[in-house]
């Protein structure tokens, strides 16, 4: 089954720090962008930031830029997400999602469509 | 920055109705144009992508049209099961520009 299981949120002070993980199964992890989408309570979807399948193309939401790290292991089959000098807006529930599309070494697909989806972990940030 | 709107931003069908949502881009996108149901308390899913595609296991019953800058998602038949958010998402193929519209929330009467 092809799966994603998102861990690591919590609740946090303003300008503190939380690190996501991803665990992925069921398909060729190392063949696809990974991504983090959030979504604030009530609200609607905001992409954070995706990474290619060999770490070179890393684009992060101008929101999050210097502050938000994305990495990867093919091996372990995870991607992370490193949260620092977090706000209160940043309070959301993160999702990780696959991209749809297969990529490879130095191609990263240019097409955004999110075909697996986690089921989100919740990070509060609050004082 | 591409803005997207999508109307309306609620709807109340009955079962077996057809209902319509479109999403309007504030610039041509070219059919890059995905949408998305989400079950309260769940994961977003992808039921079309680029504009038409259907997605792999989603009920024939939904359909994507649309180009230009207007988008629309038709549900042909609605089913109980089908009550949630869709969410339309655009992107450009140049990294990072990928927005989602505000949604719209699907009751059945």
């Amino acid at each position: 089954e092809v799966q994603l299981v998102e861990s690591g949120g919590g609740p946090v002070n303003p300008g503190g720090s939380l690190r996501l993980s991803c665990a992925a199964s069921g398909f060729s992890f190392d063949y696809y962008t990974m991504n983090w989408v959030r979504q604030a309570p009530g609200k609607g979807l905001e992409w954070v930031s995706s990474i290619s399948v060999d770490s070179y193309y890393i684009h992060y939401a101008e929101s999050v830029k210097g502050r938000f790290t994305i990495s990867r292991d093919n091996a372990k089959e995870s991607v992370w997400l490193q949260l620092n000098n977090l706000r209160v807006e940043d309070t959301a529930i993160y999702y990780c999602a696959k991209k749809r599309r297969l990529g490879y070494s130095g191609y990263d697909p240019p097409d955004w469509n999110f075909d697996v989806w986690g089921r989100g972990t919740l990070v509060t940030v609050s004082s | 920055d591409i803005q997207m709107t999508q109307s309306p931003s609620s709807l109340s069908a009955s079962v077996g109705d057809s209902v319509t949502i479109t999403c309007q881009a504030s610039q041509d996108i070219t059919n890059y144009l995905n949408w998305y149901q989400q079950i309260p308390g769940k994961a977003p899913k992808l039921l079309i992508y680029d504009a038409s595609n259907l997605e792999a296991g989603v009920p024939s019953r939904f359909s994507g049209d649309g180009y230009g800058a207007e988008y629309s998602l038709t549900i042909s038949s609605l089913q109980p099961e089908d009550a949630g958010t869709y969410y339309c998402q655009q992107y450009d193929t140049v990294p990072g520009i990928i927005t989602f519209g505000p949604g719209t929330k699907v009751e059945i009467k």
